[in-house]
């Protein structure tokens, strides 16, 4: 069975740095894309980041410049190190990837963690 | 860049058919995705590539797509399909969803 799994979500004052990750398992990460999808509060999904297979990535306007995402194959982890947080990246935060669909479309989520950026 | 536009609700009666759709710039010309969330979990993929069901996926969610407007139909709606629904795109190396409909089933 293939899940992910979100982990390093938490409170983090404005300005400041968190990293999250997101721990695959049952296949392997660096065959295909993954994404990372946030939602605030009451708010509708967002893309936030993706990394293909060849390691290209892109980033959603909102977070260019400020978030990087990364992956371990060692791990068969995906990370998203998110820094200059500001109070509007406050959302759960979810991985998804493609399994058993082709390659545009994600069938697979994470349960989602949480990030508060607060003072 | 592009972007998907959706109603912010739809209401249907229990056991009739509730459309929900997609607007977007020449959208038939993409394949289209559609994810169902209800409260506290995550999204669960419904359709992809416009009108083909993941396995587990019941008959009654069906798509489609075409110029403007995509479509997303759910037949003998059930208390159980009450849930927002999201539209999802490729747009070059970037991942576009609609705002989302809130659906009520009554």
């Amino acid at each position: 069975e293939v899940q992910l799994v979100e982990s390093g979500g938490g409170l983090v004052q404005p300005g400041g740095s968190l990293r999250v990750s997101c721990a695959v398992s049952g296949v392997n990460v660096s065959t295909n894309y993954v994404i990372w999808v946030r939602q605030a509060p009451g708010k509708g999904l967002e893309w936030v980041s993706v990394i293909d297979s060849g390691d290209s990535t892109d980033y959603a306007d909102s977070v260019k410049g400020r978030f990087i995402i990364s992956r371990d194959n060692s791990k068969n982890t995906v990370y998203l190190e998110m820094n200059s947080l500001r109070v509007e990246d406050t959302a759960v935060y979810y991985c998804a990837r493609p399994v058993r669909v082709p390659n545009d479309a994600f069938d697979i989520w994470g349960h989602g963690t949480m990030v508060t950026v607060s003072s | 860049s592009f972007e998907l536009t959706q109603p912010l609700s739809v209401s249907v009666a229990l056991g009739q058919t509730a459309t929900i759709i997609c607007g977007g710039n020449n959208i038939g010309r993409n394949y289209v995705h559609w994810y169902q969330q209800k409260p506290g979990q995550a999204p669960v993929l419904l359709i992809y590539r416009d009108v083909y069901r993941p396995s587990g996926i019941p008959e009654r969610f069906s798509g489609s797509n075409s110029g403007n407007t995509a479509t997303l139909t759910i037949n003998r709606a059930q208390d159980g399909d009450e849930a927002d629904y999201y539209c999802q795109v490729w747009d070059n190396s970037r991942v576009i969803f609609g705002g989302g409909t809130k659906l009520t089933v009554l």
